[in-house]
């Protein structure tokens, strides 16, 4: 069975740029995660999807980030414009529904905002 | 906000001695897991405890989640390099139309050999 699979792995841009990440959670789990973890931390929830439904975005910078989730499958995560405090990893995670307590993580994707 | 507080924040052993992480909070949570991550990867999950009280052993990793269900401890005995990397508790509790995962601060195990 596949893997959650992320792209890009890394990335680099200057502030005020914008990024995106892409995500494939594991055939069949309908809830979504998007995590951000900052270097020797543990990762913070940034927003939380039900098939295409948003289920908490409590801790999403809406004024900069935005999340989606079209098709209740793959999804992307935009950072517009991005700061140097958004340096960090962001993992996607997976689970087979809202009360499964186990998430399956992908490998993430480590930006860098110089 | 529920936190969970991880002791220590780093740990360098060598090959073969014991080690005990802490995971504490002052919340009580459904249930409690552990995650390690090895570097450029995502967390993987290692067990689940449920019930206050729950001891756990997988191999040489031995997790107890405590009566109160606010804590939890991992003890490693006679650790290996493999076991290098981030230790990561998470708490769940049940938050209206699912479960919430929240992670404590990590612990960085470094098993030189």
């Amino acid at each position: 069975e596949a893997g959650v699979a992320q792209s890009p792995r890394y990335k680099i841009i200057e502030k005020r740029q914008s990024v995106a990440f892409w995500c494939n959670p594991i055939s069949g789990h309908a809830t979504l995660y998007w995590y951000q973890q900052i270097l020797g931390q543990g990762p913070k929830l940034l927003i939380q999807f039900q098939n295409n439904g948003v289920v908490d975005d409590s801790q999403l910078p809406k004024d900069r980030f935005s999340a989606e989730r079209l098709k209740g499958v793959d999804s992307t995560l935009k950072i517009q414009p991005a700061k140097l405090e958004d340096s960090a990893v962001y993992l996607c995670a997976s689970s087979a529904g809202p009360y499964s307590y186990e998430q399956f993580f992908g490998p993430g994707t480590r930006l860098t905002v110089l | 906000t529920q936190l969970l507080e991880q002791s220590p924040q780093f740990l360098s052993i060598q090959e073969g001695e014991n080690l005990t992480v802490y995971c504490n909070s002052s919340s009580v949570f459904s249930s409690l897991q552990w995650y390690r991550q090895e570097p450029g990867e995502g967390p993987v999950l290692l067990v689940t405890v449920v019930t206050g009280g729950e001891v756990k052993k997988l191999k040489r990793l031995t997790f107890q989640f405590g009566d109160a269900r606010k804590d939890s401890s991992l003890h490693i005995t006679a650790a290996q390099t493999g076991d290098t990397g981030l230790y990561l508790c998470a708490g769940a509790w049940y938050g209206g139309a699912t479960n919430k995962l929240i992670f404590g601060t990590g612990t960085l195990l470094a098993v030189q050999p």
